[in-house]
């Protein structure tokens, strides 16, 4: 169980226009999940906090105009990049936590890798 | 600002050697996660370590959990090839994971 699903896995985009990256728990129910930035031999920056039902808490820094989440369900997230930029290239990961024996463990999905030219 | 600090950055051994990272923080945690990460894909959950001196055994991987809730090690018997990849602890703070920088480990033939 816990197996956490992106789409797409990559992305190729012109600058200006916006792209939308989908992030699914399969077999449980999250009624968190995270979105996190990666860059190349970094470790995870997390960029929000996606509540089901409600808007989601960006951490500083984070555009939240830019990036637009919308967790429509207790499965489902989505990240949108708006008129999107080269410097937003990136390795784009989702999370959705699990409570299990009170304990919130965070399974991710496979990432995003996004090239905007 | 890191809260949780990794070490080594990098590490490189041969095939059957033995191995550890280190995770250390001043903050306390009410839980600690370990993630391995290879390239191009997303991390992977090996081990959430929960109570204060708990030692988890995953096979060659051994996990703990120092008595203060602050600090962990993961500690890898007999490495393999396939043990290659990038390592991430995680402290769960409110729900929020605060991750490492993460361990590089290189395991060659």
């Amino acid at each position: 169980g816990a197996v956490v699903s992106q789409h797409p896995s990559w992305v190729i985009c012109k600058s200006g226009t916006s792209v939308k990256i989908e992030c699914r728990s399969l077999d449980f129910q999250a009624t968190t999940m995270f979105w996190y930035r990666q860059f190349p031999k970094q470790s995870l920056m997390l960029m929000a906090t996606s509540n089901e039902g409600s808007k989601a808490t960006y951490e500083q820094g984070v555009e939240k105009d830019k990036f637009l989440i919308n967790h429509a369900s207790l499965t489902l997230s989505t990240l949108t990049v708006t008129s999107a930029h080269p410097e937003d290239s990136s390795f784009y990961i989702c999370s959705a936590t699990r409570r299990e024996g009170g304990v919130h463990e965070q399974y991710f999905g496979p990432g995003t890798r996004l090239t905007v030219t | 600002t890191q809260l949780l600090e990794q070490s080594p950055q990098f590490l490189s051994i041969q095939e059957g050697e033995n191995l550890t990272v280190y995770c250390n923080s001043s903050s306390v945690f009410s839980s600690l996660q370990w993630y391995r990460q290879e390239p191009g894909e997303g991390p992977v959950l090996l081990v959430t370590v929960v109570t204060g001196g708990e030692v988890k055994k995953l096979k060659r991987l051994t996990f703990q959990f120092g008595d203060a809730r602050k600090d962990s090690s993961l500690h890898i018997t007999a490495a393999q090839p396939g043990d290659t990849g990038l390592y991430l602890c995680a402290g769960d703070s409110w729900g929020k994971l605060q991750f490492g920088a993460g361990t590089q480990v290189v395991v060659t033939p």
